[in-house]
């Protein structure tokens, strides 16, 4: 079946870079999602991607596909002690509803 | 955009009780989700809910444990019923919105509802 698997923390000084990874499994999914999660919130979508490309930016955020190896990263440049929250990465199941998210990474960005 | 207000944002239960979560949609939406995120896990779709039909249930979730009212298009109820300490988790209601081109959605969520269920 389809998984969603992330490391589960990260730990990056403020200022430095922060990288998250993401493995899939379902070769169909045509879209790719990061989505943030603070602290007792409800999660937020960053950004997305599709299949079809291999990079995205979005000012501080660049989000990197190896559709092959079926990776995904983002990259958060300048990390910011906002930055500090959970990150979750999911796919859209194609032909259905359904979205499949990873474990989600926390990240934790150090003063 | 959607704003999704959940209540209770949490609460502390006891063992064979149930509890229902109300979802309310600052707009008019076909399907509305239910979500559960176990700590340190991730978002496991319970259901899905549509007004005016009974609620789609993924595997592993059944209906007498998770009963899901939808009475309109803006509002949804999901009951934990005689809930256990395995029950206790973050239960989020969510909606999904198109994104600009149309070509894909986004989630929106709620706050979640946080259980803790002794």
């Amino acid at each position: 079946g389809e998984d969603v698997e992330q490391s589960l923390f990260l730990s990056v000084r403020e200022g430095d870079s922060s990288v998250i990874n993401c493995t899939y499994t379902d070769s169909s999914s045509t879209y790719l999602y990061w989505y943030k999660q603070e602290p007792g919130a409800g999660l937020q979508l960053l950004t997305y991607i599709f299949s079809n490309m291999d990079m995205k930016q979005d000012q501080r955020l660049t989000v990197l596909l190896n559709k092959k190896d079926k990776h995904l990263s983002l990259r958060i440049a300048d990390t910011q002690t906002g930055d500090s929250a959970i990150y979750f990465c999911a796919e859209s199941i194609k032909g259905t509803y359904k979205y499949i998210f990873g474990t989600g990474t926390r990240l934790k960005v150090l003063a | 955009s959607a704003v999704i207000s959940q209540k209770p944002s949490r609460d502390i239960c006891q063992r064979g009780t149930s509890l229902t979560i109300q979802c309310q949609v600052d707009s008019q939406v076909t399907m509305m989700f239910w979500y559960r995120q176990q700590p340190g896990q991730s978002l496991t779709l319970i259901a899905t809910a549509n007004q005016g039909s009974e609620a789609t249930y993924e595997s592993g979730f059944v209906i007498d444990k998770f009963p899901i009212s939808r009475p309109n298009l803006t509002f949804s109820t999901l009951t934990v019923s005689n809930m256990s300490p395995e029950d206790s988790s973050i239960y989020l209601c969510s909606v999904e919105l198109g994104l600009a081109g149309g070509l894909t959605g986004e989630l929106f969520f709620g706050e979640g509802s946080r259980l803790t269920v002794l």
